[in-house]
């Protein structure tokens, strides 16, 4: 079974700096996809990027930009220039590609991230 | 596009009494769609899989005859808690597949906070 881990609970970052979110998960898969979803007080669970393994680049959205390691088995999400609309619990997450549409998503515990203005 | 309605957004009910939650693809028709439960500041915990015109899934330790759920069309997933308790108080999330989505991104609804007094 598929483990995602999320060792950080918490984490604050000053407005406009850069913030790196940590996650590794455990898989004897080759081929999967890899996410981080935002979710703010409003609890809408919102999809800020996706990486798929088979991809070497990393994934990049905006202000937000992954550091993935295949090997290492981590996915860190950067969030630079960061806003007060990013505070949010931010989960990692794992889905397989084996089993197409039923494939479900593994999450980590999450962590709430804080931005000081 | 891709938008995921829950209804009722918010609901309170008295301990012993059933409550349904319908879970909606607005713009896709979804082959799959997935029901999580979250205790304030955790993460998603899935409940089950359901697949349109079949049986739901039910992951480990999840009571089949209390949360039933029924798929019975491409656009309408619901999801009713039998016989209420106060320990069924909880935040209810459904996310959907969609038959002309990507296969590797699941939408979420806004999710529906139950209170059993």
């Amino acid at each position: 079974a598929q483990t995602v881990t999320q060792s950080q609970p918490e984490m604050s970052v000053q407005e406009a700096e850069t913030v790196t979110l940590s996650c590794t998960y455990d898989t004897s898969e080759s081929d999967y996809y890899l996410f981080w979803y935002k979710q703010p007080p409003s609890r809408q669970m919102i999809l800020v990027i996706r990486q798929e393994a088979y991809k070497q680049q990393n994934a990049t959205e905006n202000r937000f930009s992954v550091n993935f390691q295949k090997a290492a088995k981590s996915f860190s999400l950067k969030i630079s220039d960061s806003q007060l609309g990013d505070a949010a619990m931010y989960f990692c997450a794992y889905r397989s590609s084996l089993t197409g549409a039923n494939s479900k998503l593994t999450f980590g515990k999450g962590i709430t991230l804080s931005v000081r203005p | 596009g891709a938008v995921v309605s829950q209804h009722p957004s918010r609901v309170i009910c008295k301990s012993g009494t059933s409550v349904k939650i319908e879970c909606r693809s607005l713009d896709f028709q979804a082959t799959t769609m997935f029901w999580y439960r979250q205790f304030p500041k955790q993460s998603l915990m899935l409940m089950a899989t359901s697949n349109e015109g079949s049986k739901a899934t039910y992951e480990q330790g999840v009571e089949k005859d209390k949360f039933l759920i029924n798929h019975a069309s491409l656009t309408l997933s619901t999801l009713t808690v039998t016989s209420a308790h106060p320990e069924d108080s909880s935040f209810y999330i459904c996310s959907a597949n969609g038959l002309a989505r990507p296969e590797n991104e699941q939408f979420f609804g806004p999710g529906t906070r139950l209170t059993v007094l």
